[in-house]
């Protein structure tokens, strides 16, 4: 069975500082894709990386970074420097490679204050 | 390239009554979803679509939800009747079946936010 887990539900800290939010993911196949989508106050959810399951290279986006990790089953997300902007819940999503269906973690709420 | 559109984006209704949302995907996606996303938790697939086919509707209740996508473009998902507990977020998301590497990601619509009374 496949499961996503974000265990931090709700995250705050001061404008500029690095944050990490965790993902840890269960999946029996070999084969698949990660996800992180970001869901502003408006509702709607902002794609923002994919990752296969080949590919462990880590990832740098401007202020933002991925590191997946195989041996762990994690696939981690720092913001650095983190804006008022980055307020928002951040969802991780696992896909296996054979079947077009999602599995979502519970989301972290990330509160950066000015 | 416009995205997912959904409407309406607001519906209040009370209990027992109908309500129905709208979604249009990204041109050219051949898959399409419904999810519920309950305040605070993340979304949960209702129904799936590859084209107007349904590939996934194990977790819709059927008793009171249905969906369509006809020729494979536009849909619609139904509620009939409504009870509190379906106040939620419906998202409706679509992803490509035939551009590779994009097509294994969902993009999302803005969503319909219902409030049962």
């Amino acid at each position: 069975a496949q499961k996503v887990t974000q265990a931090q539900t709700e995250i705050s800290v001061v404008e500029k500082e690095d944050v990490t939010l965790d993902c840890v993911y269960e999946t029996r196949d070999t084969t698949y894709y990660l996800f992180w989508y970001k869901q502003p106050p408006s509702g709607e959810l902002v794609f923002l990386i994919r990752r296969n399951s080949f590919d462990e290279q880590n990832e740098i986006s401007g202020r933002y970074s991925w590191n997946f990790q195989k041996s762990t089953s994690s696939f981690n997300f720092t913001i650095t420097a983190s804006q008022v902007v980055d307020s928002a819940v951040y969802f991780c999503a696992l896909r296996i490679y054979n079947f077009n269906k999602f599995y979502f973690g519970s989301g972290t709420k990330l509160n950066v204050k000015p | 390239e416009a995205g997912v559109a959904q409407s309406p984006r607001y519906k209040i209704i009370e209990k027992r009554q109908s309500v129905a949302f709208w979604c249009n995907p990204i041109s050219g996606h051949a898959t399409l979803y419904w999810y519920q996303q309950i305040l605070g938790q993340g979304p949960k697939l209702l129904i799936q679509f590859q084209n107007n086919g349904v590939v996934d509707d194990s977790q819709l209740p059927k008793d009171r939800f249905s969906a369509e996508r006809l020729k494979g473009v536009d849909s619609t998902l139904k509620i009939q009747p409504a009870k509190l507990e379906d106040s939620a977020v419906y998202l409706c998301a679509s992803s490509s079946a035939t551009t590779s590497g994009s097509r294994y990601t969902q993009y999302f619509g803005p969503g319909t936010r219902l409030t049962v009374l």
